[in-house]
């Protein structure tokens, strides 16, 4: 089954402390990107990565950090979560990004709070 | 200024009646695409529809279509006959750039609810 996995689905966690959200597609996409949603403000970009080796920033990219050393895998770290981090955070993939309407495969989505 | 926008917070809706969900965007991009995602309540973001900028016909999916109209900037989602599963959350995005610095832009989102 074509899927996009992310871990953990919940995390409370306080500040200051190092924190991973792993996201794994097995789709063999080459896109993937990360996204927070926040009421009123829908989904914004925070990192995004076109292949192994390459990621460049969103919209709202401080305080994240991401990697992407295998195609499957592209992890979100935030080295110091504050509590304006706490959101819902959203890892996504697609095929070809540009010209075919790749649809994006969404995670199942990570509820952080920040205290 | 906002790329993507979405001025109905919410809508109420009989089942088995057609609803509109409005979406206006912004761009200078020539080459772009147009998604509409549902949001239930369980979380998970669901694709329902795509229009590409150069296509010449407006996209259709089972109930769902997407009334394009290019002038104007509009990307309307039309849902036909309505379904208490239907109600949800609503967003439309847009994908632009090219050449490494695609993205997804999304609107706020709209909420949806059917009536039975």
């Amino acid at each position: 089954e074509a899927q996009v996995t992310q871990n953990p689905r919940y995390l409370i966690t306080v500040t200051g402390k190092k924190l991973t959200v792993t996201c794994s597609q097995n789709m063999n996409h080459e896109y993937m990107s990360w996204y927070r949603q926040d009421p009123g403000l829908g989904l914004r970009q925070i990192y995004y990565s076109m292949n192994v080796e390459v990621t460049d920033k969103g919209d709202v990219p401080e305080g994240y950090k991401v990697s992407r050393k295998e195609k499957r895998n592209f992890p979100l770290i935030l080295e110091s979560p504050s509590p304006n981090q706490t959101s819902l955070y959203f890892c996504a993939s697609s095929d070809d990004p540009i010209f075919y309407g790749a649809e994006a495969f969404f995670g199942q989505g990570t509820r952080l709070t920040v205290v | 200024a906002q790329k993507i926008t979405q001025t109905q917070p919410g809508m109420f809706v009989q089942e088995k009646e057609a609803v509109t969900l409005d979406c206006t965007y912004d761009t200078s991009d020539p080459s772009y695409g147009l998604f509409w995602y549902k949001q239930p309540s369980s979380g998970e973001m669901i694709f329902l529809i795509y229009q590409g900028s150069y296509d010449q016909q407006n996209a259709t999916e089972g109930r769902y279509s997407l009334n394009f109209q290019k002038a104007r900037k509009s990307a309307n989602l039309v849902i036909s006959a309505s379904q208490l599963g239907d109600s949800a959350m609503y967003f439309c995005a847009m994908r632009e750039g090219q050449g490494g610095s695609e993205k997804l832009v999304f609107g706020k989102g709209m909420k949806l609810t059917v009536n039975p």
